[in-house]
């Protein structure tokens, strides 16, 4: 147990449809890092959050969007969903921000059908 | 644009021989490089990093070697294990970016 919790583990739903992917950062952990790995593709980044801010931005969909609550955890809310949305969807957290490591979460594995 | 690439999809090795997996990148900002490890069914785990004052980071069998004029760096593993079957991932950044750029990843098979 990496101690970076997601939520769900699977999930599968139809085109057009809209998910919420939850993500618990380690404990002490302030910043939430979210990427999308597709089919035999490396991780792609998509935004990050420290302490409640918005810090990066990535190749983020405009149908994508994320937030940062108070206890730090995250949410990452998928819409009108595509075939190509499919994929397993990361999120990572650390102390601070910058590229010190990051710990990753066993990710979300999204099916659109 | 794939700015950190790893052309080899694929690696077999026999038990107690050397894994080599190499990793090339096209942004000279880069300026730190990390591999990760992946199971199935489980997210990325770090396992060694180098920064580019380095050309080379040693953590047990684990060693990363950098070469900053080819832009290339790469992981050997000696002796390599079964429990090395995985995915290896490379990564890069730079110290002003939050975020990092992995390659597509190599799959490890050790064989017994």
């Amino acid at each position: 147990d990496s101690g970076v919790t997601q939520t769900p583990k699977h999930l599968i739903t139809a085109t057009g449809q809209r998910v919420t992917l939850r993500c618990s950062p380690r404990s002490g952990d302030l910043s939430v890092y979210w990427y999308q790995q597709s089919l035999d593709q490396g991780l792609q980044f998509l935004i990050q959050y420290y302490n409640g801010e918005e810090r990066a931005k990535g190749n983020i969909l405009e149908r994508f969007s994320a937030q940062q609550f108070p206890d730090l955890h995250s949410e990452l809310n998928l819409s009108s969903l595509e075939l190509g949305d499919s994929a397993l969807y990361f999120c990572a957290s650390s102390i601070r921000t910058g590229n010190y490591g990051y710990t990753f979460g066993s990710g979300t594995r999204l099916t659109v059908v | 644009d794939q700015q950190v690439k790893q052309n080899s999809p694929s690696l077999s090795v026999q038990e107690g021989r050397i894994s080599i997996l190499n990793c090339d990148y096209t942004n000279s900002m880069f300026d730190y490089f990390l591999w990760y490890k992946k199971y199935p069914a489980e997210g990325p785990t770090f396992l060694i990093s180098i920064s580019s004052i380095k050309d080379k980071n040693e953590d047990g069998r684990f060693t990363v070697f950098l070469n900053k004029s080819a832009k290339h760096l790469s992981l050997h593993i000696v002796p390599s294990q079964p429990g090395d079957s995985a995915v290896y991932f490379c990564a890069a950044s730079t110290s002003n970016d939050y975020k990092l750029s992995f390659g597509a990843g190599t799959t490890v098979t050790v064989r017994a």
